[in-house]
C-alpha cells in the first residue's frame, strides 16, 4: 500500500509569484484535503476535494485554489504569494468523502514553502 | 464555533514517567469526532486515534490511553512509561459530522520531550 506523497519537498518563491504543489493520495482513498501549518502552530484547513469537486473550504482567500484529478491526486495552487504564505503545506487523503463522517486522514510529509 | 485548546505548550519528562496531554474542545454539534495525531521531527502527521461523540468508553492501545469526558468537553491522552521515541508534537483535532467536507480543526499542539 503506497502512502500519501507530496512534491516538491522544499520550495523557495518570491512575493507575487505563483506556486503549484502536488499530492498523490493513498491507494483506495478518494478524498484529498489540504492544510497549511505555520511554524509553531497546528495545521489549518484550506479545502477538501472529493470526486474532483471542492467539498468544503476553510478561511482562505480565493488565491488559494485546487484541483483533483480522476486518479484522486490533487494540486494546490497559490497565486500572488505573500510573505505570510511561508509554511508547511500538508496533504491528507481519506476514504468516504461523500459522507458527512470524517474518516481518518492520512498525511503526507508536506511541502515546505518559503516566500521571500 | 469549533475550537480545540491544548493548554500545555511544552512538557518535559524523564524516560519511564507517565505523562498526560490535555485537550479541551468546543462544538455546538451533538455529532462530532475527535482525533489525536503525532508529529515527529520529520514533519509527517501520524494518526493515533479517532473517537465519535457517542462513544465515551476510554481506550487503551499499548502504552497509550485516551480519556473522553463529554461532561468536561475533554479528550486527554496519556502515555505510560514514556520513551525517548515518544518525543514529538502531539495534536488534538475535532471534526463535526454534519457539515459538507470533513475538515479537521487542530489545536496548537503540545511538544513532548522525553529525556533518557
Amino acid at each position: 500500500e503506497t502512502g500519501v506523497t507530496q512534491s516538491p519537498t522544499h520550495l523557495i518563491k518570491t512575493r507575487g509569484q505563483q506556486v503549484t504543489l502536488r499530492c498523490s493520495s493513498q491507494s483506495g482513498h478518494n478524498t484529498v484535503s489540504w492544510y497549511q501549518q505555520a511554524l509553531g502552530q497546528g495545521p489549518q484547513f484550506i479545502f477538501q476535494y472529493y470526486r474532483e469537486e471542492e467539498n468544503g473550504r476553510g478561511n482562505f482567500p480565493p488565491r488559494f485554489s485546487g484541483l483533483q484529478f480522476p486518479n484522486y491526486s490533487s494540486e494546490l495552487n497559490v497565486n500572488a504569494l505573500e510573505l505570510d504564505d511561508s509554511a508547511l503545506y500538508l496533504c491528507a487523503s481519506s476514504s468516504g468523502g461523500g459522507l458527512a463522517v470524517p474518516y481518518e486522514q492520512y498525511f503526507g510529509p508536506g511541502t515546505r514553502l518559503t516566500v521571500t | 464555533a469549533q475550537k480545540v485548546t491544548q493548554a500545555q505548550t511544552e512538557i518535559s519528562v524523564v524516560e519511564k514517567e507517565d505523562v498526560t496531554l490535555d485537550c479541551v474542545y468546543e462544538t455546538r454539534d451533538t455529532t462530532y469526532y475527535l482525533f489525536w495525531y503525532k508529529q515527529p521531527p520529520s514533519g509527517e502527521l501520524v494518526f493515533l486515534i479517532r473517537r465519535n461523540s457517542f462513544d465515551e468508553q476510554n481506550e487503551i492501545s499499548g502504552r497509550y490511553s485516551w480519556n473522553f469526558q463529554k461532561s468536561t468537553s475533554s479528550f486527554n491522552f496519556t502515555i505510560t512509561a514514556s520513551q525517548v521515541v515518544d518525543s514529538a508534537v502531539y495534536f488534538c483535532a475535532l471534526s463535526e459530522g454534519n457539515q459538507a467536507g470533513t475538515a479537521l480543526i487542530f489545536g496548537k499542539g503540545t511538544t513532548l520531550s522525553v529525556s533518557s
